[in-house]
């Protein structure tokens, strides 16, 4: 079993519309966990880490469920610049070892 | 932000050949740097993780003697392909740490190999 598995997608939305992509991960031991953002062709770019109580950045949300062990991010009014592929991302809190999901990848349409 | 570079950006060699690919953390030290690999719409691998001043580790899979890492300083890591053959053909990413912040990972922009 992959230790953080995506949806793929791609996920195909009108612009102005909420969006909402799952990751769920194996280890229940891991404990810190990021979205990042790739463009295509591009290096991933950190969009917010996940903290416990879950946080809010401007039209994005994540959230952390330790129990059913996955992470989520919601766009709220996707823009055509929300364009990308969003990777999961998990750390055991062993600094030398993050796991990348495969994407999901959003295409927003005007 | 922290800012992480790569050089080159882009490099096309013949088979055979070796090549380096320098990874730097321009504005914070990082004791830990991240080689990855992607290939076309497929997602990064990691393949070693490189630490100042000791050796690197290799995950499963990945040729160590192929793939030669040095970090020889806090804000310098390379990569370098020996003997490089068309399948190491790739997307090559380094990522670093900083240590007031060790588990977010900045990335640097990526060099893309092309091995002919």
């Amino acid at each position: 079993r992959k230790e953080v598995e995506q949806d793929p997608g791609p996920f195909n939305v009108p612009e102005g519309a909420t969006v909402a992509f799952n990751c769920t991960y194996s280890n229940s031991a891991s404990q810190s966990f990021f979205w990042y953002r790739q463009d295509c062709r591009k290096e991933p770019k950190l969009l917010m880490s996940v903290y416990s109580s879950g946080n809010e950045d401007g039209r994005f949300t994540a959230q952390l469920n330790r129990a059913s062990q996955y992470i989520s991010l919601l766009i709220r009014d996707s823009k055509l610049s929300d364009s990308a592929t969003y990777l999961c991302v998990v750390n055991r809190n062993n600094f030398n070892k993050f796991y990348f999901g495969s994407g999901t990848k959003l295409n927003v349409k005007p | 932000g922290a800012v992480v570079s790569q050089h080159p950006s882009w490099v096309i060699c013949k088979s055979g050949t070796s090549v380096k690919i320098e990874c730097r953390s321009l504005d914070f030290q990082a004791t830990t740097m991240f080689w990855y690999r992607q290939f076309p719409k497929q997602s990064l691998m990691l393949m070693a993780t490189s630490n100042e001043g000791s050796k690197a580790t290799y995950e499963q899979g990945v040729e160590k003697d192929k793939f030669l890492i040095n970090h020889a300083s806090l804000t310098l890591s390379t990569l370098t392909v020996t003997s490089a053959h068309p399948e190491d053909s790739s997307f090559y990413i380094c990522s670093a740490g900083r240590l007031a912040r060790p588990y977010e990972q900045y990335f640097g922009p990526g060099t893309r190999l092309t091995v002919t």
